[in-house]
């Protein structure tokens, strides 16, 4: 089973600066990685497949990149509506969350 | 639009039974794999199984095989969760989703049912 480890656990940015999230895997998972971003009370949203693909209706200030067993999550700059919890997947495991906070 | 809305959550006593639903609409349901994921307050994410379009092929995570089973009715263009014997640690919301690709993605996800299990 692979395991898939966040970090950090917590981000404290403020609005308008950068973020960068890491996801670490056990294993090498190819480009098979995908990234959700979760708000209180909200389901999911996905926002990256593939690694570095980003879903329908994201906005082009979220990135993805990485390959193997190191991924990244990349905000270019934060605006108020992204502070938020964000999840790695890959196949049927989830990391356990980023919580980007603000500052 | 693509829409997914549960229903059938609620609470139940250890050792219980209850029937989750998912009625979709917005898209060629048949044509999708689906899933259930669940959340346990304050918790992360955790995959518990997913179907096939045409119901050929059913998978679940470790810890519900046996108890759980998934299943789907295209022509209601519904997909369901048959939860028995409940424990309380399957205490979480449930959502559907429908996958994209082969990997197991989510790309549209409903609001969610909770289920709560107490003794």
């Amino acid at each position: 089973e692979v395991v898939l480890t966040q970090s950090p656990a917590t981000l404290s940015l403020s609005p308008g600066e950068r973020a960068t999230l890491s996801c670490r895997a056990s294993q090498s998972l190819s480009s098979f990685l995908a990234w959700y971003q979760q708000k209180p009370g909200q389901a999911p949203r996905l926002l990256i497949y593939d690694a570095s693909n980003r879903a329908t209706g994201i906005p082009a200030r979220f990135s993805g990149s990485g390959s193997g067993t190191d991924f990244t999550l990349t905000i270019s700059s934060l605006e108020p509506e992204d502070f938020a919890v964000y999840y790695c997947q890959q196949r049927r495991n989830f990391g356990q969350g980023t919580r980007l906070e603000i500052k | 639009e693509v829409q997914l809305v549960e229903s059938g959550g609620g609470l139940v006593q250890t050792g219980g039974s209850l029937r989750l639903s998912c009625a979709a609409s917005g898209f060629t349901f048949s044509s999708y794999w689906m899933s259930w994921v669940r959340q346990a307050p304050g918790k992360g994410l955790e995959w518990v199984a997913n179907i096939a379009g045409d119901g050929s092929a059913t998978y679940y995570v470790d810890s519900v095989e046996g108890r759980f089973t998934i299943s789907r009715d295209n022509a209601k263009n519904s997909l369901y969760l048959q939860m028995n014997s409940l424990r309380a640690e399957d205490t979480a919301v449930y959502y559907c989703g429908r996958v994209t690709g082969g990997h197991d993605v989510n790309d549209y996800w409903g609001q969610g049912t909770l289920v709560t299990v107490s003794s």
